[in-house]
């Protein structure tokens, strides 16, 4: 079973530019999640869909970052400027249904990008 | 937000056991204890999951106080690739499913 796929796997962008990471989660799974991970902390959700539609934005900076996933399927998350603090890996995730008695999310490889 | 107190670092020897704790003291009844871990540049992995009862898998044992108020992940032979950090979480049953990660239990093996 091939895995949640993401690229690219590292980008170098400078302040205030645009950047782009894509999500290819595992065939037929209805929810995805897209996580930024700071250096030496946890994974902080930022946005989850379930199919086209968004369950939660909550913790999503929508100034500056957009996300969508127009065939519930593959999904973009976009940074549009880019800052300093943007600097973290982007790990894409899914689960086969939005259930919480499904046993676990799959994350893909993530998407180290370094703002300069 | 996440709602597990882990330890921030933990050692062992390898081929011993390792027991890493979790506190989660606000835990409502039908939220599900998870367990994954991060080896070094890779993504989470899913390594066991429980509600009231210990668990047991090929790669870890999951032991749930009565109360339901801690766990603890058992490792019962530790080997160098199991060096990562291991996140507990509350899937929460009332807002959605998301995961909320902590910090973590950065685990070294000591070979």
């Amino acid at each position: 079973e091939a895995g949640v796929a993401q690229s690219p796997r590292y980008k170098i962008i400078e302040k205030r530019q645009s950047v782009a990471f894509w999500c290819n989660p595992i065939s037929g799974h209805a929810t995805l999640y897209w996580y930024q991970q700071i250096l030496g902390q946890g994974p902080k959700l930022l946005i989850q869909f379930q199919n086209n539609g968004v369950v939660d934005d909550s913790q999503l900076p929508k100034d500056r970052f957009s996300a969508e996933r127009l065939k519930g399927v593959d999904s973009t998350l976009k940074i549009q400027p880019a800052k300093l603090e943007d600097s973290a890996v982007y790990l894409c995730a899914s689960t086969l249904v939005p259930s919480i008695r499904v046993t676990e999310a799959f994350f893909g490889q993530g998407t180290r990008l370094t703002v300069v | 937000d996440a709602k597990t107190t882990q330890p921030n670092s933990m050692e062992s020897n390898e081929e011993e056991p390792v027991h890493l704790p979790c506190n989660h003291s606000t835990i409502s009844g039908t939220d599900y204890i998870h367990w994954y871990r991060q080896l070094p540049s890779q993504g989470p992995e899913y390594v066991i999951h429980g509600l009231t009862s210990n668990v047991n898998n090929r790669m870890a044992s999951l032991a749930i106080a009565e109360d339901r108020k801690s766990s603890t992940l058992i490792l019962h032979r530790a080997t160098l690739r199991d060096a990562a950090v291991y996140y507990c979480i509350l899937r929460e049953s009332n807002t959605g499913n998301q995961f909320y990660f902590g910090t973590g239990t950065s685990l070294t093996v000591i070979p």
